[in-house]
């Protein structure tokens, strides 16, 4: 199986500010890796496939870059309601594999 | 347009077999591929199994002896069975349509495996 190691596991950050979180995958998954968000008590809602398209009617101060093994999710600007767990997932090879979350929250 | 949403028992007995349906409506079954990912109470996301569009399964190594995923395009139904139950399939469990990443997802059915 493709382990996906996700940094960090927790995240503090203030409004305004920029957020990097970052999706190590075992073997070359050729940018076959999506990005989620959930927020309690809700079903995970998917923000960028492809390493880095952006899903229609996410803002657009999300966006993803990485290849190979290393891939990255960017929010722009911090806003209140981007606090959420982040998830990252590979698609390229069964089982299609999660890491493990990062948790953002409001300093 | 699209929806999907689960249904079936919230509790289930250890040992016993649980039976989960997903409706969806707003694409067809024969277009797209509709997976199971589920979720343990305050813990992360792992992949079940998959249905493709042209019927064809594919299933989590670590639960295949114990799973099976079918459907009834006419009802346009997916339905999930794992026999053998332990408490640690305790979870959230969700459908979800297979465009490029998981695009839509119901809203999930917790099942409690517990005596």
């Amino acid at each position: 199986d493709i382990r996906m190691t996700q940094s960090p596991a927790s995240l503090s950050a203030s409004l305004g500010e920029t957020v990097n979180i970052e999706c190590l995958a075992s073997e070359d998954i050729y940018s076959d890796l999506a990005w989620y968000q959930q927020k309690p008590g809700k079903s995970p809602q998917l923000l960028i496939y492809n390493a880095n398209s952006l899903q229609n009617g996410v803002p657009s101060r999300f966006s993803g870059s990485g290849s190979g093994t290393q891939y990255s999710l960017k929010i722009n600007s911090l806003q209140s309601e981007d606090v959420a767990t982040y998830f990252c997932q590979q698609y390229n090879n069964y089982p299609h594999t999660f890491g493990a979350g990062t948790k953002l929250e409001l300093k | 347009q699209v929806q999907l949403k689960e249904s079936g028992p919230g509790l289930v007995q250890p040992s016993q077999t649980l039976s989960l349906t997903c409706t969806v409506s707003g694409f067809s079954l024969t277009s797209n591929s509709v997976h199971w990912v589920r979720q343990p109470p305050g813990k992360g996301l792992e992949w079940v199994g998959a249905i493709w569009s042209g019927g064809s399964t594919d299933y989590n190594s670590a639960l295949k002896s114990r799973l099976s995923i079918s459907r009834d395009t006419s009802k346009s139904q997916v339905f999930l069975k794992m026999n053998s139950l332990q408490t640690e399939d305790t979870a959230i469990y969700f459908c979800t349509r297979n465009w490029e990443g998981f695009d839509y997802w119901g809203q999930g059915v917790m099942v409690t495996v517990s005596s």
